[in-house]
């Protein structure tokens, strides 16, 4: 089945730093892709998506990049901060269809 | 106020048990999930459900059935626990048509033994 994944299961970073977390997807006909934050013991957290017909996104301080040719989608985090660390997850969406979930990476931020 | 909310928090039992799982959302919406998280941390829907439709991962059980009393409550039923059941099983809810952006609840951790 359609699966997605990510290239980096860890990633650290130091603080004031900027974080990249990649995830590569397989299915091209999903409609959108969502980056999901999840801290220790809590539920995801929407951080933000982006639409299949766009390759850029922004939001404060998170930017998604949509590479539909390589079917590559990254997550920057400007100035890393302590309250950044968590495990991160992407999600395909297939329009009318349920989420497909990344196996996460997790990102600590070294003071 | 807690937007979506589960009980229990933890829960640890034996195989072979049934146990039920509550979820409630006080957000008006529409449509809840039910995600089952293992413990490298993958996430895995379950089922979707609003009024109209329940839509089930094909992957899941029929060990596992979701009830729901109202619009507000989706609960998960889980018969003749099984150790591979082991993981935290997430609630969220979103409003119809807006299902990219769900918002989870907190987690049950599910230990059989």
């Amino acid at each position: 089945g359609e699966n997605v994944g990510l290239h980096l299961p860890t990633l650290s970073v130091q603080e004031g730093d900027n974080s990249i977390i990649n995830c590569a997807y397989s299915n091209s006909a999903s409609d959108y892709f969502i980056w999901y934050k999840q801290e220790s013991g809590k539920g995801p957290q929407f951080i933000i998506d982006i639409r299949s017909n766009m390759d850029k996104r922004q939001g404060q301080r998170v930017t998604v990049l949509l590479n539909k040719t390589v079917k590559h989608l990254s997550l920057q985090i400007a100035a890393t901060q302590p309250g950044d660390s968590a495990v991160y997850f992407c999600a395909e969406v297939n329009y009318g269809q349920n989420f497909v979930f990344g196996p996460g990476t997790r990102l600590s931020v070294l003071p | 106020d807690t937007a979506v909310s589960q009980t229990p928090k933890y829960l640890v039992t034996q195989m072979g048990n049934d146990k039920s799982i509550k979820c409630e959302q006080n957000l008006g919406h529409d449509t809840m999930y039910w995600y089952k998280q293992d413990s490298k941390k993958f996430l895995k829907i379950m089922f979707s459900y609003n009024n109209k439709e329940l839509i089930i991962n094909e992957t899941v059980p029929n060990r596992f059935s979701p009830k729901s009393p109202d619009k507000a409550h989706l609960n998960l039923h889980i018969n003749s626990l099984e150790l591979g059941d082991s993981a935290v099983y997430f609630c969220a809810s979103s409003r119809r048509g807006d299902q990219e952006t769900q918002y989870f609840g907190p987690g049950t951790r599910l230990l059989v033994l």
